[in-house]
């Protein structure tokens, strides 16, 4: 079981640049999330999943787009980077809406 | 805004039991009282959640209030393992937009 993983690891685009944030579970969880955590501060939940086709919008969803195509992968895209989205990016899933499982994360810095 | 209220961060010496705090006063009847743990440069990880009973389990126990206005984790013998930030988290049984807050910032002195 690899649990949550996150690819890539770090990245560095420069501003206007997009890009793609791959999350995958193998434990056939229903509930998928993306958060971004800035230094020093708290997770923020960007947007989330209840299932297989479904998003929808958490706190900061502004400048993302989400997809979630197959039940074990959730995307996060970021069509235009900006710098104030230079952050580290987590992903999470779970059964239900309770105990979450997070990956590694991804740090990306948009200069 | 965070419904809870938390120490920014606290101190313990290793091999003592700590108690962490958490404030919830606008808690509903069907908020889940959750604990969460970052440790440096990892993803946050599940420690335990209640609702109205105190919880026990291999990794910490959860006091929950009578009036379930405030809870405190308890972590009964620290080690330097357990150096990290502590969310104390509600979530609604519906409810998926989970808000972490800054969580207290645990040190463990050796």
């Amino acid at each position: 079981n690899a649990g949550v993983t996150q690819t890539p690891k770090f990245r560095v685009l420069k501003t206007g640049q997009s890009m793609t944030l791959l999350c995958a579970q193998d434990m056939n969880h229903e509930y998928m999330y993306w958060y971004r955590q800035d230094p020093g501060m708290g997770l923020r939940l960007i947007h989330y999943s209840v299932g297989e086709g479904t998003t929808a919008k958490g706190e900061v969803p502004d400048g993302y787009n989400v997809s979630r195509l197959k039940k074990q992968n959730f995307l996060l895209g970021l069509e235009s980077a900006a710098p104030s989205q230079t952050s580290v990016y987590f992903c999470a899933s779970s059964y239900d809406s309770y105990e979450q499982y997070f990956g590694p994360g991804t740090r990306l810095t948009v200069t | 805004d965070a419904k809870t209220t938390q120490p920014n961060s606290m101190e313990s010496n290793e091999e003592e039991p700590v108690h962490l705090p958490c404030n919830h006063s606008t808690i509903s009847g069907t908020d889940y009282i959750h604990w969460y743990r970052q440790l440096p440069s990892q993803g946050p990880e599940y420690v335990i959640h209640g609702l109205t009973s105190n919880v026990n389990n291999r990794m910490a126990s959860l006091a929950i209030a009578e009036d379930r206005k405030s809870s405190t984790l308890i972590l009964h013998r620290a080690t330097l393992r357990d150096a990290a930030v502590y969310y104390c988290i509600l979530i609604t049984n519906r409810d998926d937009k989970i808000i972490f807050g800054k969580g207290t910032r645990l040190h463990i002195l050796p």
